[in-house]
């Protein structure tokens, strides 16, 4: 099965900075890719997603993701964040042998401080 | 509104009972997911009904069970809770079963508490 590593637990940074959160996956001959935010004391919320062509994917609230084979990565950027990008952020991989569950990484917490 | 319905949202419970918890999935969609948040764990898969069956398993217990009903309901049961069953549980739905690639759609989750 597939597995996601997202190589920060914590990502500190100021207001109005960039930020790239980082996400690796297992390699597969087919993989579709997803980022989740979850705000404090809610669900999830879907980010963005890959599933084939561009590799270059825009999302919702300023977030894009570069889907890169060779590298098999899915890293998540945004050139300019805000307080309130204050969240959970989470990488997942689904295929589908398994039904297209989700395998979620184990989140990164960014913290936006002025 | 994610219009995926859980409930009830917290559940506080003794250890060796057992809970059930109900699933409403979007309008149209036949596919429901089940996840566990927990400390430590993270969020794992359980399991997923498409149209009334058992169509993947995850990470799920014996202790746990899961259906969908012909409504498209679902319900997770969990039995014989030991203090390390606490979590967030969630529900997921998506329209069809070659549509989960598209993402689906999670509710707001269950919060359950064992003591």
């Amino acid at each position: 099965a597939q597995s996601v590593t997202q190589l920060d637990s914590q990502v500190p940074v100021f207001e109005e900075a960039p930020v790239e959160l980082r996400c690796n996956y297992s390699s597969s001959v087919s993989v579709y890719l997803f980022w989740y935010v979850q705000y404090p004391n809610q669900g999830l919320q879907l980010l963005l997603k890959y599933l084939s062509g561009s590799t270059l994917v825009k999302g919702i609230n300023g977030f894009e993701a570069e889907f890169n084979k060779s590298q098999t990565s899915f890293h998540l950027r945004k050139p300019s964040v805000h307080i309130s990008d204050t969240a959970e952020y989470f990488c997942a991989v689904s295929e589908p042998q398994s039904g297209y569950a989700l395998n979620f990484g184990k989140g990164t917490s960014l913290l936006v401080t002025p | 509104d994610s219009g995926v319905t859980q409930t009830p949202k917290h559940l506080i419970t003794a250890t060796g009972q057992r809970v059930t918890l109900r699933c409403s999935p979007r309008s149209g969609d036949l596919s429901v997911y089940w996840y566990q948040q927990s400390l430590d764990q993270g969020l794992q898969f359980l399991i997923q009904y498409y149209n009334g069956e058992e169509r993947a398993k995850g990470n799920i217990l014996e202790r746990f069970s899961a259906q969908q009903f012909p409504d498209l309901h679902s319900e997770l049961n969990l039995s014989s809770l030991e203090l390390g069953d606490s979590a967030l549980y969630f529900c997921a739905s998506s329209v069809a079963l070659d549509r989960g690639p598209y993402g689906y759609t999670f509710g707001s989750g269950t919060r359950l508490t064992v003591v």
